[in-house]
């Protein structure tokens, strides 16, 4: 089955500098790849999401990039902003099931 | 719409003792799932339903979890007897099946203390 590693686990930030997540998956039939933002005591939202005949995908200050030759994809946070701090986590989903990494802890400092 | 609605909201019981978790799914869901999120942890799938039947059990402790969605709708989950490393927060889901991927829309949990 699909096996979804995360780095860091912790991250923490000056506002305004950018956030990287990197995500390693171990399926090469995984074809989605969702990222999830949980704040503390709160249900994970969808933020994010890009398929596998996507390389890039662009949403306002957020970015994902995949690269499926070598299994990983990574989340960038730009212009980061307190409102920002949360747990994040990404996800590869081989049809029909869904694998969550354990999670990344953003802080953005003010 | 409305959201994935789960209940209780919290559980605090004694090991051994059983409990049971409710989801309503978001109308028109065909897939449901049900993760248990250890705190500091990613979430983990425990079981994932199509319609009324089963996709994925494989992480489900079957000695002591159990789970149906009776008519593809409603879904419960059961811990009997409950461990105290069962304390976490589960968690619903349901998604639309569209193109053989699904996004995930999450409830709000039920979080389960076992003393």
């Amino acid at each position: 089955g699909e096996n979804v590693e995360q780095h860091p686990s912790t991250l923490s930030v000056q506002e305004g500098d950018s956030a990287v997540i990197k995500c390693t998956y171990s399926d090469s039939a995984s074809n989605y790849f969702p990222w999830y933002k949980q704040e503390l005591g709160k249900r994970p939202q969808l933020i994010i999401d890009i398929r596998s005949n996507v390389g890039e995908k662009k949403d306002q200050r957020i970015a994902v990039t995949l690269n499926k030759t070598a299994k990983h994809f990574s989340l960038h946070i730009t212009e980061t902003q307190p409102e920002d701090s949360a747990v994040y986590f990404c996800a590869a989903s081989s049809p029909p099931v869904i694998r969550f990494g354990a999670g990344t802890r953003l802080t953005v400092k003010p | 719409e409305a959201g994935v609605a789960q209940s209780p909201r919290y559980k605090i019981i004694e090991k051994r003792q059983s409990v049971a978790f409710w989801c309503n799914p978001i109308s028109g869901h065909a897939t449901l799932y049900w993760y248990q999120q250890i705190l500091g942890q990613g979430p983990k799938l425990l079981i994932q339903f199509q319609n009324n039947g089963v996709v994925d059990d494989s992480q489900l402790p079957k000695d002591r979890f159990s789970a149906e969605r009776l008519k593809g709708v409603d879904s419960t989950l059961k811990i009997q007897p409950a461990k105290l490393e069962d304390s976490a927060v589960y968690l619903c889901a349901s998604g639309p099946l569209v193109g053989g991927n699904t996004e995930a829309f999450f409830g709000q949990g039920t979080r389960l203390t076992v003393v």
